[in-house]
């Protein structure tokens, strides 16, 4: 069973980092392309980005371009989320989400998500 | 980056309706569009890829079609299960994107 398990939320000053986890077990880790994806309270989903199997292609959403940067380890079979400079409008919920394939995008849908982890940027 | 709208922002239906619930892209995305159910407090699912490609487990009264610019997800005879928020997401480049969704409540 794929289980995708997010860490590394928590209250923040604007300005200031978080760096987000997601410790993944279940499936060959390193034959699939990883997201990460946000809801800001009361809004929809929004893509922040992902990266494939050997980190070859990297994509970023457009609002976090240049403070955000994602990693993989996959000898620890982990995703990261390095989250520099921080806004208000960071804060959301984020998930953890698997591809369905090695690629960050073409023929790639998230079939399988973590709960969630709550990142909530404040003074 | 490519733009995804969808319509309706939400609809109110009774269990049994058929719904449909239409997805638009900015540019061609060819048909690299996927659909996801998302409820409070859940993980979102996803139920169709690939613009009609139903996803293991999902029921078959869910179904999708289009490919270019439009797409739609059609819900044949909701049930009480059914009602959530729907995404669209084209995957046919970087950054992926989201519609807004179709908040989808009993009527």
């Amino acid at each position: 069973e794929v289980q995708l398990v997010e860490a590394g939320g928590g209250l923040e000053q604007p300005g200031r980092s978080l760096r987000l986890s997601c410790a993944a077990s279940g499936f060959t880790f390193d034959d699939y392309g990883m997201h990460w994806v946000r809801q800001a309270p009361g809004k929809g989903l929004e893509w922040v980005s992902g990266l494939s199997w050997n980190s070859g292609n990297i994509g970023y959403a457009d609002s976090v371009k240049g403070r955000f940067t994602i990693s993989r380890d996959n000898a620890k079979n982990s995703v990261y989320l390095q989250m520099n400079s921080l806004r208000a409008e960071d804060t959301a919920l984020y998930f953890c989400a698997k591809g369905s394939t090695g690629y960050s995008y073409g023929s790639v849908y998230l079939d399988s998500w973590g709960q969630g982890t709550l990142v909530t940027v404040s003074s | 980056d490519i733009q995804m709208t969808q319509s309706p922002s939400s609809l109110s239906a009774s269990v049994g309706d058929r719904v449909t619930i239409t997805c638009r892209a900015s540019q061609s995305i060819d048909t690299y569009l996927n659909w996801y159910q998302h409820k409070p407090g859940k993980a979102p699912k996803v139920l169709i890829s690939a613009a009609y490609s139903l996803r293991s487990g999902v029921p078959s009264r869910f179904s999708g079609s289009g490919a270019g610019t439009l797409f739609t997800l059609t819900i044949s005879s909701l049930q009480p299960e059914d009602f959530a928020t729907y995404y669209c997401q084209q995957s046919y480049s970087l950054p992926l994107t989201f519609g807004p969704g179709t908040k989808l409540d009993i009527k």
